[in-house]
């Protein structure tokens, strides 16, 4: 039973296309992330969403648009891809609000653009 | 804002042996939380242990404990009877309670690597 799952896992593409990245918890939390890490596998916040409401904006480009249409879900979708757009990106969520303040991490999803 | 330190890139062990992960961190906040993350060569992010900052008692989950110096703003990480399965990089983590969604801040990581 997955509890936080993202598709794909890999993704290739080339420079100045566009793509999107899906996430899905099943855990009913009410939060949802998304991290990126770099090559030096630094990670670092990009976005959260509570109840499909936009929480953290981390100063990322606006060729990222995150889109949570309920809360189990969370996409993310990048335009005009560029070469340091790649890195891995994973998806968490939390239950929030006061809880374990846990954050429970999908399996990652590997982007490379050429 | 909120930083965290992991003074060692890379450090190595012998199996069944202890090793200790450093980890310190600078906030002016006095309500947070703090984690250790393990992530394996599989890439998945795996919870090792968590401290709530109004604790003084350290946290353990089995083989894994942790010093927590409030003070000090120190945060390591005691791996005993390390196994080969431990080889991964491991993340410390900072997290602000703000009432709502909290973004974990990472340290740079350490690579622990296990010798049989």
């Amino acid at each position: 039973d997955t509890a936080v799952s993202q598709t794909p896992k890999y993704l290739v593409t080339q420079m100045g296309n566009d793509k999107s990245i899906k996430c899905e918890q099943n855990l009913g939390h009410d939060t949802m992330y998304w991290y990126k890490q770099d090559s030096k596998k630094f990670l670092k916040i990009m976005f959260s969403y509570n109840n499909k409401e936009l929480i953290i904006n981390e100063t990322v480009p606006n060729r990222f648009s995150p889109k949570s249409p309920d809360k189990a879900h969370l996409n993310l979708h990048i335009n005009s891809l560029e070469l340091g757009d790649s890195a891995v990106y994973f998806c968490a969520s939390s239950q929030g609000r006061g809880r374990s303040h846990e954050q429970y991490f999908g399996p990652g999803t590997r982007l490379t653009v050429t | 804002a909120q930083t965290v330190t992991q003074s060692q890139p890379e450090m190595s062990v012998q199996e069944a042996e202890t090793v200790t992960l450093s980890c310190t961190y600078d906030t002016s906040e006095s309500n947070y939380y703090l984690f250790w993350y393990k992530q394996p060569p599989s890439r998945q992010m795996i919870l090792v242990i968590r401290q709530e900052a109004y604790k003084q008692q350290n946290a353990t989950e089995n083989r894994f404990s942790v010093n927590f110096q409030k003070a000090a703003k120190s945060f390591s990480l005691k791996i005993s009877d390390s196994q080969l399965g431990d080889t991964a990089m491991y993340f410390c983590a900072f997290m602000k309670l703000m009432g709502g969604s909290e973004k974990l801040v990472f340290g740079k990581g350490t690579k622990l690597t296990v010798n049989p």
